[in-house]
Protein backbone atom coordinates (compact mmCIF):
# COMPACT_ATOMS: atom_id res chain seq x y z
CA UNK A 1 0.00 0.00 0.00
CA UNK A 2 1.11 3.62 -0.89
CA UNK A 3 2.35 5.60 2.44
CA UNK A 4 1.00 8.83 1.30
CA UNK A 5 -2.42 8.85 -0.42
CA UNK A 6 -4.75 11.58 -2.12
CA UNK A 7 -8.11 11.14 -2.79
CA UNK A 8 -9.81 11.89 -5.33
CA UNK A 9 -7.06 11.70 -8.13
CA UNK A 10 -8.94 12.92 -10.99
CA UNK A 11 -11.71 16.26 -10.22
CA UNK A 12 -13.73 17.99 -12.47
CA UNK A 13 -15.65 20.84 -11.10
CA UNK A 14 -16.91 23.98 -11.86
CA UNK A 15 -16.49 27.96 -10.69
CA UNK A 16 -17.83 29.11 -7.43
CA UNK A 17 -17.80 25.29 -5.72
CA UNK A 18 -16.31 24.39 -2.95
CA UNK A 19 -13.96 21.64 -3.46
CA UNK A 20 -11.69 19.53 -0.94
CA UNK A 21 -8.80 17.50 -1.53
CA UNK A 22 -7.53 15.06 1.14
CA UNK A 23 -4.33 13.40 2.00
CA UNK A 24 -3.62 10.66 4.42
CA UNK A 25 -0.27 9.21 5.59
CA UNK A 26 1.12 5.93 7.18
CA UNK A 27 4.11 7.60 7.86
CA UNK A 28 3.95 7.99 11.05
CA UNK A 29 5.57 11.95 9.92
CA UNK A 30 4.70 15.12 11.84
CA UNK A 31 4.97 17.47 8.70
CA UNK A 32 2.96 17.27 6.00
CA UNK A 33 2.54 19.95 3.12
CA UNK A 34 0.17 20.99 -0.11
CA UNK A 35 1.49 22.29 -3.10
CA UNK A 36 0.64 22.78 -6.79
CA UNK A 37 2.22 22.13 -10.30
CA UNK A 38 1.75 23.58 -13.06
CA UNK A 39 4.05 23.42 -16.10
CA UNK A 40 7.07 25.38 -15.86
CA UNK A 41 6.44 26.54 -12.55
CA UNK A 42 7.62 23.57 -10.60
CA UNK A 43 6.09 23.08 -7.22
CA UNK A 44 4.96 25.66 -5.14
CA UNK A 45 4.16 25.80 -1.83
CA UNK A 46 0.48 26.20 -0.44
CA UNK A 47 0.04 25.67 3.26
CA UNK A 48 2.45 23.27 5.52
CA UNK A 49 2.01 22.22 9.10
CA UNK A 50 4.73 20.74 11.36
CA UNK A 51 2.25 19.13 13.30
CA UNK A 52 -1.61 19.02 14.27
CA UNK A 53 -1.34 22.28 16.26
CA UNK A 54 0.71 24.40 13.61
CA UNK A 55 -0.30 25.30 10.25
CA UNK A 56 1.24 27.78 7.65
CA UNK A 57 1.08 29.23 4.62
CA UNK A 58 2.94 29.14 1.82
CA UNK A 59 4.04 31.03 -1.04
CA UNK A 60 0.49 30.77 -2.59
CA UNK A 61 -1.97 30.39 0.28
CA UNK A 62 -4.80 32.93 -1.60
CA UNK A 63 -8.25 31.27 -1.95
CA UNK A 64 -7.38 27.98 -0.21
CA UNK A 65 -7.49 26.81 3.24
CA UNK A 66 -6.22 23.38 5.22
CA UNK A 67 -7.31 21.82 8.02
CA UNK A 68 -4.89 19.11 9.69
CA UNK A 69 -7.43 16.58 11.27
CA UNK A 70 -4.83 14.12 13.27
CA UNK A 71 -1.36 13.41 12.68
CA UNK A 72 -2.09 11.54 9.28
CA UNK A 73 -4.41 14.06 7.24
CA UNK A 74 -4.06 16.87 5.92
CA UNK A 75 -6.96 18.29 3.54
CA UNK A 76 -6.88 20.95 1.35
CA UNK A 77 -10.20 23.23 0.36
CA UNK A 78 -10.66 25.48 -2.43
CA UNK A 79 -13.66 27.47 -0.63
CA UNK A 80 -14.79 28.85 -4.26
CA UNK A 81 -12.96 27.50 -6.93
CA UNK A 82 -11.65 29.55 -10.03
CA UNK A 83 -10.46 28.52 -13.34
CA UNK A 84 -6.88 29.39 -12.78
CA UNK A 85 -6.92 26.66 -9.82
CA UNK A 86 -6.74 23.79 -12.31
CA UNK A 87 -3.47 22.41 -11.70
CA UNK A 88 -2.11 19.18 -10.62
CA UNK A 89 -2.29 19.06 -7.00
CA UNK A 90 0.29 17.14 -4.74
CA UNK A 91 0.50 16.19 -1.04
CA UNK A 92 3.63 15.47 0.98
CA UNK A 93 5.31 14.79 4.31
CA UNK A 94 8.26 14.84 5.73
CA UNK A 95 9.79 13.75 9.34
CA UNK A 96 12.03 17.29 9.41
CA UNK A 97 15.99 17.31 9.89
CA UNK A 98 16.25 14.12 11.94
CA UNK A 99 14.38 12.21 9.38
CA UNK A 100 16.90 12.97 6.94
CA UNK A 101 17.02 16.51 6.23
CA UNK A 102 13.59 16.87 5.23
CA UNK A 103 13.14 14.66 2.22
CA UNK A 104 9.59 14.56 1.51
CA UNK A 105 7.75 11.94 0.08
CA UNK A 106 4.68 12.37 -2.08
CA UNK A 107 1.54 11.55 -2.42
CA UNK A 108 0.37 10.42 -6.70
CA UNK A 109 -1.67 13.98 -7.17
CA UNK A 110 -4.73 14.72 -7.85
CA UNK A 111 -5.54 16.75 -11.03
CA UNK A 112 -8.44 19.37 -10.61
CA UNK A 113 -9.76 21.13 -13.43
CA UNK A 114 -11.90 24.22 -12.82
CA UNK A 115 -14.25 25.21 -15.40
CA UNK B 1 16.38 35.65 -1.24
CA UNK B 2 16.85 32.02 -1.49
CA UNK B 3 16.27 29.76 -4.63
CA UNK B 4 16.85 27.29 -7.39
CA UNK B 5 17.05 27.68 -10.67
CA UNK B 6 17.83 24.81 -13.51
CA UNK B 7 18.97 25.70 -16.54
CA UNK B 8 17.25 24.25 -19.56
CA UNK B 9 13.20 23.32 -19.17
CA UNK B 10 13.72 20.41 -21.51
CA UNK B 11 16.73 18.01 -22.44
CA UNK B 12 17.41 15.73 -25.05
CA UNK B 13 19.70 13.31 -25.14
CA UNK B 14 20.22 10.08 -27.11
CA UNK B 15 20.21 6.25 -25.77
CA UNK B 16 23.31 5.94 -24.16
CA UNK B 17 24.10 9.80 -23.98
CA UNK B 18 25.74 10.80 -21.29
CA UNK B 19 22.61 13.12 -19.36
CA UNK B 20 23.76 16.50 -18.20
CA UNK B 21 20.62 18.33 -15.87
CA UNK B 22 21.87 21.68 -14.44
CA UNK B 23 21.25 22.97 -10.68
CA UNK B 24 22.06 26.10 -9.22
CA UNK B 25 21.14 27.74 -5.73
CA UNK B 26 21.32 30.52 -3.92
CA UNK B 27 21.51 30.51 -0.50
CA UNK B 28 23.29 32.78 2.06
CA UNK B 29 23.79 29.33 4.60
CA UNK B 30 24.60 25.68 3.99
CA UNK B 31 21.84 24.20 1.83
CA UNK B 32 20.44 20.50 2.01
CA UNK B 33 20.28 19.76 -1.76
CA UNK B 34 18.11 16.70 -3.41
CA UNK B 35 17.25 15.84 -7.10
CA UNK B 36 13.64 14.35 -7.30
CA UNK B 37 12.00 12.66 -10.42
CA UNK B 38 8.60 12.45 -11.62
CA UNK B 39 7.69 10.09 -14.05
CA UNK B 40 4.81 10.55 -16.53
CA UNK B 41 1.51 10.19 -14.18
CA UNK B 42 3.64 9.93 -10.87
CA UNK B 43 4.45 12.11 -7.95
CA UNK B 44 8.05 12.57 -7.17
CA UNK B 45 10.30 10.53 -5.56
CA UNK B 46 13.60 11.07 -4.18
CA UNK B 47 16.96 10.81 -6.56
CA UNK B 48 19.38 11.81 -4.22
CA UNK B 49 20.11 13.96 -1.48
CA UNK B 50 23.24 16.40 -0.57
CA UNK B 51 23.64 16.20 3.39
CA UNK B 52 27.39 17.66 3.72
CA UNK B 53 28.67 14.14 4.31
CA UNK B 54 30.23 14.34 0.53
CA UNK B 55 30.52 16.38 -2.32
CA UNK B 56 29.76 13.39 -4.82
CA UNK B 57 26.11 12.18 -4.04
CA UNK B 58 25.25 8.64 -5.63
CA UNK B 59 21.59 8.39 -6.29
CA UNK B 60 19.43 5.23 -7.23
CA UNK B 61 19.49 4.46 -11.32
CA UNK B 62 23.13 5.04 -11.78
CA UNK B 63 22.19 9.03 -11.27
CA UNK B 64 24.81 11.07 -9.21
CA UNK B 65 25.25 14.83 -8.40
CA UNK B 66 28.27 16.92 -7.18
CA UNK B 67 28.25 19.59 -4.94
CA UNK B 68 30.16 22.53 -5.48
CA UNK B 69 30.36 25.29 -3.08
CA UNK B 70 32.28 27.68 -5.27
CA UNK B 71 30.00 27.43 -8.00
CA UNK B 72 26.78 26.81 -6.33
CA UNK B 73 25.70 24.48 -8.19
CA UNK B 74 24.69 20.51 -7.94
CA UNK B 75 24.09 19.01 -11.13
CA UNK B 76 23.00 16.17 -12.04
CA UNK B 77 24.54 13.50 -14.39
CA UNK B 78 24.50 9.88 -15.58
CA UNK B 79 27.02 8.44 -18.30
CA UNK B 80 24.46 6.76 -19.81
CA UNK B 81 20.96 7.35 -20.62
CA UNK B 82 18.43 4.59 -21.02
CA UNK B 83 14.69 4.89 -21.94
CA UNK B 84 13.47 4.47 -18.88
CA UNK B 85 15.17 7.72 -17.34
CA UNK B 86 12.17 9.97 -19.76
CA UNK B 87 10.89 12.06 -16.91
CA UNK B 88 10.99 15.11 -15.27
CA UNK B 89 13.55 15.73 -12.63
CA UNK B 90 13.39 18.27 -10.05
CA UNK B 91 16.13 20.45 -7.94
CA UNK B 92 15.14 21.28 -4.42
CA UNK B 93 17.26 23.10 -1.86
CA UNK B 94 16.00 22.65 2.14
CA UNK B 95 17.23 25.74 4.37
CA UNK B 96 18.09 25.45 7.59
CA UNK B 97 15.99 28.72 8.48
CA UNK B 98 13.01 29.08 10.53
CA UNK B 99 11.83 25.27 10.34
CA UNK B 100 13.56 23.39 7.00
CA UNK B 101 11.33 24.40 4.05
CA UNK B 102 12.07 23.31 0.58
CA UNK B 103 12.60 25.25 -2.18
CA UNK B 104 11.65 23.50 -5.51
CA UNK B 105 12.96 24.15 -9.02
CA UNK B 106 10.82 24.68 -12.32
CA UNK B 107 11.94 21.33 -13.31
CA UNK B 108 14.15 19.51 -16.39
CA UNK B 109 11.71 17.82 -18.88
CA UNK B 110 14.52 14.67 -19.94
CA UNK B 111 13.90 13.33 -23.58
CA UNK B 112 15.53 9.99 -24.58
CA UNK B 113 15.83 9.21 -28.31
CA UNK B 114 15.92 5.68 -29.72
Amino acid sequence: DADVTQTPRNRITKTGKRIMLECSQTKGHDRMYWYRQDPGLGLRLIYYSFDVKDINKGEISDGYSVSRQAQAKFSLSLESAIPNQTALYFCATSAGLAGGYNEQFFGPGTRLTVL
Amino acid sequence: AQSVTQLGSHVSVSEGALVLLRCNYSSSVPPYLFWYVQYPNQGLQLLLKYTSAATLVKGINGFEAEFKKSETSFHLTKPSAHMSDAAEYFCAVTLNTGGFKTIFGAGTRLFVKA
